[in-house]
């Protein structure tokens, strides 16, 4: 399985933009990296995914490097009710694994 | 409004009085799926089913059990809860397992 390795937890100021790093060294190269978030004890909410080209939405922007084994979801400009725990998982099979996540604190 | 809902959305039980979590979802998803969350593990995938009738256990499935009879509903049954299944309990829906995952609200239990 595939999995991510991300840091526990990281401070950001508001207006600025928050860079989450992933890695997936494991990862093959049929599987998506996906980013989900969670506010408070909220059901994770789908936030952005990409296989190799860097991809941007509404929400974020995500940047996979070129060998695949890391990602970065940027918030562009965060804000308070960005704060909130973030998930980056791979997919691999039929199983979801999420690990404990990155908890993401925005300060005024 | 396209949802997954989940009921009780609060439970407090007794140790080895069977009780059933349900999940409902109106998108016509294939895939459905149950994690319980606890502090610092992140989310734990219990069970997932490919379509009905067709199940497997995830990572964390002791316990549990799940019936997929129609498309639409996917309830987690606990024939006899332990305090250790003391948890929150999120079920999830999408058109398959590499698409966006649709999480309902939860549901958190207590088992005394």
């Amino acid at each position: 399985d595939a999995k991510t390795t991300q840091p526990p937890s990281m401070d950001c100021a508001e207006g600025r933009a928050a860079n989450l790093p992933c890695n997936h060294s494991t990862i093959s190269g049929n599987e998506y990296v996906y980013w989900y978030r969670q506010i408070h004890s909220q059901g994770p909410q789908y936030i952005i995914h990409g296989l190799k080209n860097n991809e941007t939405n509404e929400m974020a922007s995500l940047i996979i490097t070129e060998d695949r084994k890391s990602s970065t979801l940027i918030l562009p400009h965060a804000t308070l009710r960005d704060t909130a725990v973030y998930y980056c998982i791979v997919i691999n099979d039929y199983k979801l694994s999420f690990g404990a996540g990155t908890t993401v604190t925005v300060r005024a | 409004e396209a949802q997954v809902t989940q009921n009780p959305r609060y439970l407090i039980t007794v140790t080895g009085k069977k009780l059933t979590v349900t999940c409902s979802q109106n998108m016509n998803h294939e895939y459905m799926s149950w994690y319980r969350q606890d502090p610092g593990l992140g989310l734990r995938q219990i069970y997932y089913s490919m379509n009905v009738e067709v199940t497997d256990k995830g990572d964390v499935p002791e316990g549990y059990k799940v019936s997929r009879k129609e498309k639409r509903n996917f309830p987690l049954i606990l024939e006899s809860p332990s305090p250790n299944q003391t948890s929150l309990y999120f079920c999830a829906s999408s058109l398959s397992p590499s698409d966006e995952q649709y999480f309902g609200p939860g549901t958190r239990l207590t088992v005394t």
